[in-house]
């Protein structure tokens, strides 16, 4: 079974300085999604960014970039010039290409950004 | 795209009744998902739909809960004989193949 695993419970950044999330997962798949999702305290999860297993190269939207190790099974994600407005829990997850494609959730970090 | 929709936002009942949640997906999204999150914890997946077919359950699902999606739109999720492990926030996805999941706001459920 696939697991996702987020050791960071809590983690704080000042305004406009850069923060880095991990997540590790462990599937025997060679090809399958990991995702950061972010929630606010209105509680809608909202997508922050997708990676397919299979590119190379990282995934990056805006301010926000993902480390994607896949030999280490590691899904980092970097935010840069954070806002008050990226304050959320932040879940990482997998899912598989094929079948149902649900997703596998870590336990989240909850992310407080010092103005 | 006027996102997934989840009727009601919270819910509070008494132990040992039933209640019934909707999710009103994206349109033209054929995955529809419910998944459990507890205080704390990241969402548990519960069940999937692929248009109309429920092609996978949890087993998180147990009997006294039961998922529908008629004519693959609109989903409903009933709880039988509610119990106090069912608090939870309930929530609901919708996606096309192969693109990522769009979530409601959920239904939280309180039991008294």
């Amino acid at each position: 079974a696939q697991t996702v695993t987020q050791s960071q419970p809590e983690m704080s950044v000042q305004e406009a300085e850069t923060v880095t999330l991990s997540c590790t997962y462990d599937t025997s798949e060679s090809d399958y999604y990991l995702f950061w999702y972010k929630q606010p305290p209105s509680r809608q999860m909202i997508l922050v960014i997708r990676q397919e297993a299979y590119k190379q190269q990282n995934a990056t939207e805006n301010r926000f970039s993902v480390n994607f190790q896949k030999a280490a099974k590691s899904f980092s994600l970097k935010i840069s010039d954070s806002q008050l407005g990226d304050a959320a829990m932040y879940f990482c997850a997998y899912s598989p290409k094929e079948g149902a494609q649900k997703l596998v959730f870590g336990q989240g970090t909850r992310l407080t950004i010092n103005p | 795209d006027t996102g997934v929709s989840q009727d009601p936002r919270h819910k509070i009942t008494k132990r040992g009744q039933n209640v019934t949640f909707r999710c009103d997906p994206i349109s033209e999204h054929n995955r529809l998902y419910w998944y459990r999150q507890t205080l704390g914890q990241g969402p548990e997946f519960l069940t999937y739909f692929q248009n109309e077919a429920q092609l996978e359950k949890s087993r998180l699902l147990s009997d006294r809960f039961s998922a529908e999606r008629p004519k693959g739109s609109f989903s409903t999720l009933e709880i039988q004989r509610t119990e106090q492990g069912d608090s939870a926030m309930y929530l609901c996805a919708s996606s096309r193949d192969f693109q990522p999941q769009h979530f409601g706001d959920g239904t939280r459920l309180s039991i008294l």
